[in-house]
This record gives structure tokens, C-alpha cells and sequence, in this order.
């Protein structure tokens, strides 16, 4: 069963504008981390953004923010002030802290983000 | 410091073939993983190692197997060679557990005809 959902195949926006990727997981693992990476077509995975399970508050990191409301399993990542090198793909990620096997994360489809002037 | 580095970058062979990838982990990282993804797709796990042991291992046929060397080090090799072996196979390092992520290197791009 797909355990990270990524509904949005690709998406267009307009540079300095916000864009919402939408990330939705399925686990019954009490402890779980959510991830988000970049990949641009040179095919380099850049971490972007890390959320735990517990955490009480949603992760930041500079333009980057996550919205994460744990009732409805969703992990959305949001890109501020868009940029023209934000072009890429964006995965959701998920990692279950229930196994020993923390090098193991299940990865989303993606989502393609162009981003146009 | 110097990132995860994989070699080759692009690796081109026939069906049959036996290939090995290679990775070197960021200095003081002790797990390496491996991933494959195929073209439009996420990646998807394949083996863990951690301090030269197998700590996790995906739904990939035994044709797919991995060692980790003393210095962190990882070799993949992937005997008898499919068409659908054709991706990009991608290494992270990680320090352990937590809130830590996995650096992933540039990949390997393999192409099987």
C-alpha cells in the first residue's frame, strides 16, 4: 500500500509567489519523521526540511516551512517568494522510527515545480 | 567537507552483466543506504548498512547485493542484469537515528540494453 501520497503531478508558479505542495502519509507507527527534498534534473536529492511526529511546532528553514497537521496525516511543504532556481522536483518522505532501519525512507511520486518569471 | 561521493556517474551495460556501484559516505557518517529510482518515480530503498552490517533490506530480488568496507565505505552489485534495472541508483549517508537525514550523493546512472 502507498504509504506517502503526492496528488499534484506538477505545478507552475510565478517567481516571488508562494507555492503549497501537498504531502499526505499513512503509518501506524506512533514515531515517524516527514521529509522533504529537492531533486533538480542534474538528479542531486537536496534535504530541504525534517518534521518529527512529536514535534509541537511546524519546521522552518528559511523559505521553506512545513504545515503539519498530524490528525489528518498531511505534511504540506510551503515555498515562499518563489525563485527561478526553485525549478525542480519535490519528494515527501517518511521515515518509521518503529524499525531499525533509519537509513530506510519510503519516498512520494513527486511533485514537478517550474517556476516562470 | 566533502559530500557523498558515488562512482561511476553513468555506467552503460548489457542484459546479463554483473555491475558494481561504489559510494563513499561523508566523513563521520557510519550508515550508508541505497536507493533506486526509475525514471518518473521516487526512490525506493534497497539495502542499509551500518558499522559493516545489514540493517535493512527492501523488496529487491537477491540478484541485488551490497557490502560495507572498515572505512564506511559501500560497493551495490547487481548480477544478471535486466532491462528493468535501467535507473538512477542513488547512495545517502546518514548519521544514526533521530532527526537525521540522509545526504544522498549524485547517483549512478545505469542503462541496461
Amino acid at each position: 500500500a502507498q504509504k506517502i501520497t503526492q496528488t499534484q503531478p506538477g505545478m507552475f508558479v510565478q517567481e516571488k509567489e508562494a507555492v503549497t505542495l501537498d504531502c499526505t502519509y499513512d503509518t501506524s507507527d506512533p514515531s515517524y519523521g516527514l521529509f522533504w527534498y529537492k531533486q533538480p534534473s542534474s538528479g542531486e536529492m537536496i534535504f530541504l526540511i525534517y518534521q518529527g511526529s512529536y514535534d509541537q511546532q511546524n519546521a522552518t528553514e528559511g523559505r521553506y516551512s512545513l504545515n503539519f497537521q498530524k490528525a489528518r496525516k498531511s505534511a504540506n511543504l510551503v515555498i515562499s517568494a518563489s525563485q527561478l532556481g526553485d525549478s525542480a522536483m519535490y519528494f515527501c518522505a517518511m521515515r518509521e522510527e518503529g524499525t531499525d532501519s533509519w537509513g530506510k525512507l519510503q519516498f512520494g511520486a513527486g511533485t514537478q515545480v517550474v517556476v516562470t518569471p | 567537507d566533502a559530500g557523498v561521493t558515488q562512482s561511476p556517474t553513468h555506467l552503460i551495460k548489457t542484459r546479463g552483466q554483473q555491475v558494481t556501484l561504489r559510494c563513499s559516505p561523508i566523513s563521520g557518517h557510519k550508515s550508508v543506504s541505497w536507493y533506486q529510482q526509475v525514471l518518473g518515480q521516487g526512490p525506493q530503498f534497497i539495502f542499509q548498512y551500518y558499522e559493516k552490517e545489514e540493517r535493512g533490506r527492501g523488496n529487491f530480488p537477491d540478484r541485488f547485493s551490497a557490502r560495507q568496507f572498515p572505512n564506511y565505505s559501500s560497493e551495490l552489485n547487481v548480477n544478471a542484469l535486466l532491462l528493468g534495472d535501467s535507473a538512477l541508483y542513488l547512495c545517502a549517508s546518514s548519521a544514526r537515528g533521530g532527526n537525521s537525514p540522509l545526504h544522498f550523493g549524485n547517483g549512478t546512472r545505469l542503462t541496461v540494453t
